[in-house]
Parts: structure tokens; C-alpha cells; sequence
């Protein structure tokens, strides 16, 4: 069955300190990956995407994320976390059908 | 509009009674979906449509949840016989067909309560 994985439920970080959240994927094939946030009763932000090409992809809020077949991963990454980046994470990947199967998020802490 | 917008934002009704949730996407995006945000299941899907097609209901967790959508744009959500194991955030999102382009966007959903 097509699934995603978040392995860390939560995890803090000092402000200025760099930041990354882990994402495993299963399926048949590469599916479209997606990186969401979820600020405390807001809906999701998209912050980036893997669709093909380039496995570096650059994002929205100075976050970027790699691609990594042989790994069946997609890390999240911010080199300088700011207060503002305290939410909760979600990786989503899509396969066929247009629908996305989420990973059960990572909630983020960030310490003065 | 410029994102997708949901109403209400947040329901409380009692059990047994049936509920209705609103979602509009953004305009231009040919595809819509419904997901459901619950503490215990996550993030599920229930339903996509896309066009004129027939939608894709095999989200959808019983026969009390029905949705349409109405000239291509705004879709409706309801919930008939409400229990407690709805109470849930309901969230909308919109796409282009080519989700290469924006990926999807989400709405800021409806938090339903069943009392």
C-alpha cells in the first residue's frame, strides 16, 4: 500500500539553529512529493514540490528539500530557523488517482 | 477568488442532525477535493472531482457523506446523522490539472463538532 512516513512526531530547535524533517515514502513508483505547514487553526501552506528533474528543490520561506530515490526519502531543510517557523509539518506524496496520502506530521518547537 | 475559501469555519451541532460544508475554490481550477483532519486518523482523503467527470468518492467512510459540486465551482459536503466520531476539521483544496504548476491549494477548513 502507497504510504508516508514521518518518523519524528515533534522536535525542537533553537532559533538560528538549522532544521531537518525527515519523510519516507512507499509506492510502486516516484510519486509527486509535497512539503505542507500547518500553522496552529489554519489549513495547509504549500511550501514545495518534487514532481521530476532537479532533486534539490527550493521552496517558499527559505526551506528546501531533497529527493533521494535510493533512499525513498524526501528531507525538508532550513538552514536558520526563525520563531515564526513553529507550526506542524507535512509530507504528502501523490500517486495515481490525484490523492494525496500524508504522513502523520512532524509538529516543530522552536526555543529562544 | 485569490485562495480557496470555506464556510463555516467552525460548526458545532448535535448528534443525528445533518450538516452541510461549503468550499470555494479558487477560480480557474478545474479539480477540487474534500479531506478530512482528525486527531486519531490524520489527514484522510474523501472525494475528488475534476471537470464533468464523475467523481472519485472512494474516500468517502459511509453512505451519510455525500458531496457535489455545482457548475464546475462551488461544492457542497454533507454529513447526514451526525455521530462524534465526525467531529473533525473538513478541509477543501483546489488544483489546476496540472498539479505541477501550484500543487494544491488548501482552504482553512471547517472544524464540525458533534455534541
Amino acid at each position: 500500500a502507497q504510504s508516508v512516513t514521518q518518523p519524528d512526531i515533534h522536535i525542537t530547535v533553537s532559533e538560528g539553529a538549522s532544521l531537518e524533517l525527515r519523510c519516507n515514502y512507499s509506492y510502486g513508483a516516484t510519486p509527486y512529493l509535497f512539503w505542507y505547514v500547518q500553522s496552529p487553526g489554519q489549513g495547509l501552506q504549500l511550501l514545495l514540490k518534487y514532481f521530476s528533474g532537479d532533486t534539490l528543490v527550493q521552496g517558499i520561506k527559505g526551506f528546501e528539500a531533497e529527493f533521494k530515490r535510493s533512499q525513498s526519502s524526501f528531507n525538508l531543510r532550513k538552514p536558520s530557523v526563525h520563531w515564526s517557523d513553529a507550526a506542524e509539518y507535512f509530507c504528502a506524496g501523490e500517486a495515481a488517482g490525484n490523492k494525496l496520502t500524508f504522513g502523520g506530521g512532524t509538529r516543530v518547537l522552536v526555543k529562544p | 477568488g485569490a485562495g480557496v475559501s470555506q464556510s463555516p469555519s467552525n460548526k458545532v451541532t448535535e448528534k443525528g442532525k445533518d450538516v452541510e460544508l461549503r468550499c470555494d475554490p479558487i477560480s480557474g481550477h478545474t479539480a477540487l477535493y474534500w479531506y478530512r483532519q482528525s486527531l486519531g486518523q490524520g489527514l484522510e482523503f474523501l472525494i475528488y472531482f475534476q471537470g464533468n467527470s464523475a467523481p472519485d468518492k472512494s474516500g468517502l467512510p459511509s453512505d451519510r457523506f455525500s458531496a457535489e459540486r455545482t457548475g464546475g465551482s462551488v461544492s457542497t459536503l454533507t454529513i447526514q446523522r451526525t455521530q462524534q466520531e465526525d467531529s473533525a476539521v473538513y478541509l477543501c483544496a483546489s488544483s489546476y490539472p496540472d498539479r505541477g504548476r501550484d500543487g494544491y491549494t488548501f482552504g482553512s477548513g471547517t472544524r464540525l463538532t458533534v455534541v
